[in-house]
């Protein structure tokens, strides 16, 4: 099993652009999420998945898209990059809600956005 | 609002001390506590997961206890080696969510 995987590993944008973040897992899990970690502000859930075609926000939604379109994938889009979004983002997995069972991370991707 | 508190934010240690990394939570309602690894630059690694009807779970040389009625979890490193030198974060679940704490950076000196 390759786990949860996520591409690209580094990004660098321009304020106003938009792009998407991959992430996919092969594990057969229900649940999928993406966190943005911070220097002093720790892991924020942005938004979370608990089944294809089921998607709800999490602490900090704005700016940020999501589809799950099936089980394996869960892609974040940012609309309009803006500098706040430089961050660390880290997309979870497990198996039924979050909490209930072992969260699985990907490695991360690791946005700069000038 | 379930919050989660790591204390020290820091720890050094020389090899082969055994470590010791609290984790603190102000809701007691919980299913589980999920302890894990992050190396500089990387992402999280999960090390233990505690449910909430067990007071302790091992593996190998890490050993994690679960006090839920003080909200508090300990993670126990024994024989520390420079290997073990990164940042080890608690989480809990709240409202569909893992709530993290700041996490313990840790370095083992050899």
């Amino acid at each position: 099993n390759a786990g949860v995987t996520q591409t690209p590993k580094f990004q660098v944008l321009k304020t106003g652009q938009s792009m998407t973040l991959q992430c996919a897992q092969d594990m057969n899990h229900e649940y999928m999420s993406w966190y943005r970690q911070d220097p002093g502000m720790g892991l924020r859930l942005i938004h979370y998945s608990v089944g294809a075609g089921i998607t709800d926000q999490g602490e900090v939604p704005n700016g940020y898209n999501v589809s799950r379109s099936t089980t394996e994938d869960f892609p974040l889009r940012l609309l309009s990059a803006a500098p706040s979004q430089t961050s660390v983002y880290f997309c979870a997995s497990s198996y039924g809600l979050a909490g209930a069972n072992e969260q699985f991370f990907g490695p991360g991707t690791r946005l700069t956005v000038l | 609002k379930q919050e989660v508190t790591q204390i020290p934010a820091a720890l050094s240690v020389p090899e082969g001390e055994n470590l010791v990394l609290n984790c603190s939570f102000t809701d007691s309602a919980i299913y589980n506590l999920q302890w894990f690894r992050q190396d500089p630059g990387k992402g999280l690694t999960s090390l233990l997961l505690i449910q909430s009807s067990q007071r302790e779970q091992t593996s190998g040389r890490l050993n994690a206890s679960l006090d839920k009625s003080s909200g508090r979890s300990t993670l126990y490193i024994a024989a520390s080696q420079p290997g073990d030198s990164a940042t080890y974060l608690c989480a809990v679940p709240s409202w569909g969510k893992l709530q993290f704490g700041a996490g313990t950076q840790v370095v083992v000196t050899p």
